[in-house]
């Protein structure tokens, strides 16, 4: 059975900061791996999608990185500004099924 | 541009009571659906996900069902609301063309209160 696990649950950063959150799977039989915006009392707004046959994924200030076989992905944020405040989910999309299983999430705090 | 619709967003409903929980995706056709839940502070659990209409797979057993009656439609539902009902439900749709997933997308969620 496919866990997934977010490390760490809580972070509280300065502005400027480059930082990096950290999500592991135990099964490697995944299709992708996705990580995900969440804001307070809203839907969840997708970052990057990172294919199993790929390494990483940037977009601006993101940048993803998948490793299969240790069953870790990161996600790296350069120059962390406050509006870059939320939880940050990761989910992997699990081989020979059509479920996309979810970590509990690393809740972001970039003080000003 | 495909968009996904859920609504209510907010409902306030006692104990015993029916639920019925809507989603819709425009823009796209046969999409994977699924249906979330998020209790305060703690992580999204599948509770159920269709490939087709008319096909639903369970992933919590409890007094929640859903239905696919269109191609774009999902609906969540309870004859009987309870207590630890109570969250954040998100309507989720992924497309499918070539492999089983590709990425997810969500809607802007319904919060649910019973009392």
């Amino acid at each position: 059975k496919q866990e997934v696990t977010q490390i760490p649950a809580a972070l509280s950063v300065p502005e400027g900061e480059n930082l990096v959150l950290n999500c592991s799977f135990t099964d490697s039989a995944i299709y992708n791996l996705q990580w995900f915006r969440q804001d307070p009392g809203k839907g969840l707004t997708s970052l990057l999608l990172i294919q199993s046959s790929q390494r990483e994924q940037t977009s601006g200030r993101l940048n993803a990185s998948l490793d299969k076989s240790s069953g870790r992905s990161t996600l790296y944020i350069a120059a962390s500004q406050p509006g870059d405040s939320a939880t940050y989910l990761c989910a992997a999309a699990v081989s020979g099924t059509y479920k996309y299983i979810f970590g509990t999430g690393t809740r972001l705090k970039v003080l000003a | 541009s495909q968009t996904i619709h859920q609504w209510p967003a907010t409902l306030v409903q006692p104990v015993g009571s029916p639920l019925s929980l809507e989603c819709t995706v425009e823009g796209t056709s046969n999409p994977n659906l699924y249906w979330y839940r998020q209790a305060a502070g703690r992580g999204l659990q599948l509770l159920f996900y269709s490939v087709g209409i008319g096909q639903i797979s369970s992933e919590v057993p409890q007094n929640l069902s859903a239905s696919r009656p269109q191609d774009r439609q999902f609906i969540l539902s309870s004859k009987k609301l309870l207590l630890s009902d109570s969250g954040f439900y998100l309507c989720a749709w992924s497309d499918r063309t070539g492999r089983p997933t590709g990425e997810l997308f969500f809607g802007e969620g319904s919060r649910l209160t019973v009392l």
